[in-house]
């Protein structure tokens, strides 16, 4: 079974141009998250869905940054103007409806997004 | 302060070395304790999971959680090249949003 699948992997972008980050995550899991991962900050929770609905997006910090989720299969990290600061690697993950575990995240390999 | 404190290393050990990884936590509603490995570009992994105090044990991995002082341990015993990774804490109060640790850079020499 195919993990959880990000794109692009690796983005280097100039200041002030749109990026779009892509995620599918794995089939039939029913919560998805965005995390942006960097070396002062660690992984930092930046919006989450259940069943396609945002549920929490307190940690999307700015209004540059939004996502969407239009389907069970698909999500976008949009941020638009791009800054130096959001230099960082954003992961996906994604879990099952039927986990026992709570906290029991799949992440996909991150896409490592570099903004000149 | 940050919910979560995990001391970032790096930590170098020999091979076959006993490992010890800590984090401690101030939110009292923390009831889940996980650990997630990471390896160099690529996403965490979960490793062991424990709900609230006590001890569990998975092969050489064993994770501990004492609640009354907010400190949680990953062991690793018989260590091996192949644990090299960055080891993360992650806890929740329930459900599945995670506050993570900044993670813990292990490196295990030949």
């Amino acid at each position: 079974d195919a993990g959880v699948i990000q794109s692009p992997r690796h983005e280097v972008t100039e200041m002030g141009q749109e990026v779009t980050l892509r995620c599918k995550p794995i089939s039939g899991h029913n919560s998805l998250f965005w995390y942006r991962q960097t070396m002062m900050r660690g992984l930092e929770l930046l919006i989450y869905f259940n069943n396609n609905v945002p549920i929490d997006d307190s940690g999307m910090p700015e209004d540059r940054f939004s996502a969407k989720m239009p389907n069970a299969s698909f999500s976008t990290l949009k941020i638009q103007p791009s800054e130096p600061r959001d230099s960082a690697v954003y992961f996906c993950a994604s879990s099952p409806r039927t986990s026992q575990l709570s906290g029991e995240l799949f992440f996909g390999e991150g896409s490592r997004l570099t903004v000149l | 302060q940050k919910e979560v404190e995990q001391d970032p290393g790096p930590l170098s050990v020999p091979e076959g070395a006993i490992v010890s990884l800590n984090c401690t936590y101030s939110n009292s509603a923390f009831q889940y304790f996980m650990w997630y490995r990471q390896y160099s570009r690529k996403g965490p992994e979960l490793l062991m999971y424990t709900y609230s105090s006590g001890n569990k044990e998975d092969g050489r991995f064993t994770a501990q959680v004492d609640k009354s002082s907010k400190y949680i341990s990953l062991f690793i015993r018989d260590s091996q090249p192949s644990d090299s990774a960055t080891y993360l804490c992650a806890m929740s109060g329930g459900g599945n949003k995670l506050t993570f640790g900044t993670g813990t850079q292990l490196k295990v020499e030949l």
